[in-house]
């Protein structure tokens, strides 16, 4: 069965310093979203990104974060500043009708 | 806006038990219903859904009907095990699943031998 592939799945990175969290999306998926989950809660919606541009964002997505595909199979998500409250599981996800399908997540933890 | 609420946790049952998680939404328009499930240490997998009123989704013993009149999509299991254990999310989408999706808060349920 296909699926969202995510790297790495923990990361550990100092307060201000740039991450990149990567996602490959299943290959025949146009629509692809960032969520995150800080642990024990609920999982909220980042960002939604169609034909090479955001399509939606959440209040949360604010000018640290930004989106990108750079190629024809890769799905990134950097935040360039970490701060402590970043400190989540980011779920990446693709849809195409229907087939909505979640990656495993990366644990991301800001010391 | 869109909004799911979900039957507040956690929920302890024993093996063979029927369990029902309560899901209510509200949403403009005619959105897909989904269950997603959260094993330990592990992400999202899906569950089961239904795309419009009165479908019933249905996967590994489990079922949810989407109740238009009602605006509910309760998650129902005539008999559990202990590998049920797990976090249930209730959760909603538009635009044919091609938009966001809105969770509820999750329900922790724990099934003892």
């Amino acid at each position: 069965e296909p699926e969202v592939t995510q790297t790495p799945s923990h990361q550990v990175t100092q307060m201000g310093q740039e991450v990149i969290l990567r996602c490959v999306p299943i290959s025949n998926h146009l629509y692809f979203y960032w969520y995150r989950q800080i642990l024990g809660q609920k999982v909220e919606f980042l960002v939604s990104f169609y034909n090479n541009e955001i399509s939606e964002k959440s209040e949360i997505f604010d000018d640290q974060f930004s989106v990108e595909r750079p190629d024809g199979s890769n799905f990134t998500l950097k935040i360039r500043s970490t701060k402590l409250e970043d400190s989540a599981m980011y779920f990446c996800a693709s849809s195409q009708d229907y087939g909505y399908t979640f990656g495993s997540g990366t644990r991301l933890t800001v010391v | 806006g869109d909004s799911v609420t979900q039957m507040e946790g956690p929920v302890t049952l024993s093996e063979e038990a029927f369990l029902t998680i309560n899901c209510t939404y509200t949403a403009t328009g005619y959105p897909s219903l989904f269950w997603y499930v959260q094993y330990p240490g592990e992400g999202l997998q899906l569950l089961l859904k239904a795309t419009k009123a009165d479908d019933k989704g249905s996967n590994k013993g489990f079922e949810a009907t989407y109740r238009k009149e009602t605006t509910s999509f309760h998650l129902e299991k005539g008999s559990v095990q202990v590998s049920d254990s797990a976090v249930y999310f209730c959760a909603l989408g538009t635009n044919f699943g091609n938009e966001k999706l809105t969770f509820g808060t999750g329900t922790r349920l724990t099934i003892i031998p």
